[in-house]
């Protein structure tokens, strides 16, 4: 079965700050790989994706994740974090056919932005 | 590209009441969608498949009499939560698979916050 893990709950960043989310994944196959990002009370927006190929992958909004196959990690990372970045943030697997299209997703991480 | 809408937004009513939430992918024919449930604070959940023209698939613990998912065409799913108690109040999200009309998996709806009294 798939699973996914984020390590953090809550994160407090100050502006201009990097920021780095963990996330841990279980899959049987190679996985895709997601990280959505949710405002309060909106639906899920899709920062970026891995599928295949370059193991660093560029989101929107400046984000980057790196997948690290032997550490079964897809960490999200930003190198500035603007206050409208404080959101939750989901990482999620799945998506494929195998997993019959469906996604998995981590307990999310709360990211506060300090001026 | 690749919308789905959702409707409605928020709804309050009294307990006993069945709620109908609709899910529509406006520019690309779903053939699956999914529908999830999340509690404040927590992470999706996911309940339920929903296939076009065929009934839907339910994930363990789910009360398919409870909540009834109704996939007629090829851009509308629906999802009923009948009886409604407070302890269905949740933000409930659907989901549409794009079936390579996009490289996402899943389109996203904007939720639906539903409150029982």
């Amino acid at each position: 079965a798939q699973s996914v893990t984020q390590p953090d709950i809550h994160i407090t960043v100050s502006e201009g700050a990097s920021l780095e989310l963990r996330c841990n994944y279980s899959y049987g196959a190679t996985p895709y790989l997601f990280w959505y990002v949710q405002s309060p009370g909106q639906g899920l927006q899709l920062l970026l994706k891995y599928f295949s190929g370059d193991t660093l992958v560029q989101g929107i909004k400046g984000f980057e994740a790196e997948f690290k196959r032997s550490q079964s990690s897809f960490n999200l990372r930003k190198p500035s974090v603007h206050w409208s970045d404080a959101a939750e943030y989901f990482c999620a697997v799945g998506g494929n056919k195998a997993a019959g299209n469906k996604l998995t997703f981590g307990g999310g991480t709360r990211v506060l932005v300090k001026p | 590209g690749a919308v789905v809408s959702q409707h409605p937004s928020w709804v309050i009513c009294k307990s006993g009441t069945s709620v109908k939430i609709e899910c529509r992918s406006l520019d690309f024919q779903a053939t699956t969608m999914f529908w999830y449930r999340q509690f404040p604070k927590q992470s999706l959940m996911l309940m339920a498949t929903s296939n076009e023209g065929s009934k839907a698939t339910y994930e363990q613990g789910v009360e398919k009499d409870k909540f009834l998912i109704n996939h007629a065409s090829l851009t509308l799913s629906t999802l009923t939560v009948t009886s409604a108690h407070p302890e269905d109040s949740s933000f409930y999200i659907c989901s549409a698979d794009s079936g390579g009309y996009s490289n996402q998996p899943q389109h996203f709806g904007d939720g639906t916050r539903l409150s029982i009294l």
